[in-house]
C-alpha cells in the first residue's frame, strides 16, 4: 500500500537536548521527502528535504538521513529550543512507477521542548 | 516567490450548502494541484489530485461527486463542497508544484480554510 509511518507520535525533551523522529514509506521508487513543522492552525511549513540520490543532509541544527535500502527517513533536531515546539510531518512522494505522483503525510509528531 | 492563495481563510455554513474554497498560484503555473484535509490533531489527508484540463483523481474513499474539483486553468483550482455535514468541517489545505519544476521539487501550500459545518 501507499502509506508513511512516523514514530513517535509524541516526543518531549528538554531545551539544549537533540530531537529525532523517524518515518518509513512502502514506495520503493520513492525519490522526494521532506518535512514540514505545523503550528497550530497554520499550513505546513517545509524544513528541509532530501532527494533519493543523497543520504544525508544539513541545514544548521536540522538534518535528515535516507536510507533506501531499509527505506527510512530521519529528523534529527539539534540544540533545541521551545520554539521548536509544534507537530512535524514526514513526507514521501509516492506513485512514482504509476503515473499518479503525490506526497503522501505520515501521521505526525507532536515534540514538545520544556525550558 | 511562489506563492499559493487559498480563499476564504475560514468559512461557517449551514448543514445542506454548498460550500467553494479557490486555490490560485499567484506567480507560476501549476499543471498539478492537490487538496488535503486535516482534521483535529491528525494528518494531512490527501483528498484528490487536481489535473488542469482534465477530470481530477480521487482517492480512495473520497466521494467525488461531494466534493467536486474544478482545475479550468494553470493558475486556479476549485473545491465545492456540496450539501455539506457537521463531519465535513475541517481544514482544507491546497498545494501546488510550478510545473516548471521536477516531480520531486517541493510543492508550495496555500494558507487552508477552516470549514465549519452547523
Amino acid at each position: 500500500g501507499e502509506n508513511v509511518e512516523q514514530h513517535p507520535s509524541t516526543l518531549s525533551v528538554q531545551e539544549g537536548d537533540s530531537a529525532v523522529i523517524k518515518c518509513t514509506y512502502s514506495d520503493s521508487a520513492s525519490n522526494y521527502f521532506p518535512w514540514y513543522k505545523q503550528e497550530l492552525g497554520k499550513r505546513p511549513q517545509l524544513i528541509i528535504d532530501i532527494r533519493s540520490n543523497v543520504g544525508e543532509k544539513k541545514d544548521q541544527r536540522i538534518a535528515v538521513t535516507l536510507n533506501k535500502t531499509a527505506k527510512h527517513f530521519s529528523l534529527h533536531i539539534t540544540e533545541t529550543q521551545p520554539e521548536d515546539s509544534a507537530v512535524y510531518f514526514c513526507a514521501a512522494h509516492l506513485g512514482m512507477n504509476t503515473g499518479f505522483q503525490k506526497l503522501v503525510f505520515g501521521t505526525g509528531t507532536r515534540l514538545l521542548v520544556s525550558p | 516567490g511562489a506563492v499559493v492563495s487559498q480563499h476564504p481563510s475560514w468559512v461557517i455554513c449551514k448543514s445542506g450548502t454548498s460550500v467553494k474554497i479557490e486555490c490560485r498560484s499567484l506567480d507560476f503555473q501549476a499543471t498539478t494541484m492537490f487538496w488535503y484535509r486535516q482534521f483535529p490533531k491528525q494528518s494531512l489527508m490527501l483528498m484528490a489530485t487536481s489535473n488542469e484540463g482534465s477530470k481530477a483523481t480521487y482517492e480512495q474513499g473520497v466521494e467525488k461527486d461531494k466534493f467536486l474539483i474544478n482545475h479550468a486553468s494553470l493558475t486556479l483550482s476549485t473545491l465545492t463542497v456540496t450539501s455539506a455535514h457537521p463531519e465535513d468541517s475541517s481544514f482544507y489545505i491546497c498545494s501546488a508544484r510550478d510545473r516548471g519544476r521536477s516531480s520531486n521539487s517541493p510543492l508550495h501550500f496555500g494558507n487552508g480554510t477552516r470549514l465549519t459545518v452547523t
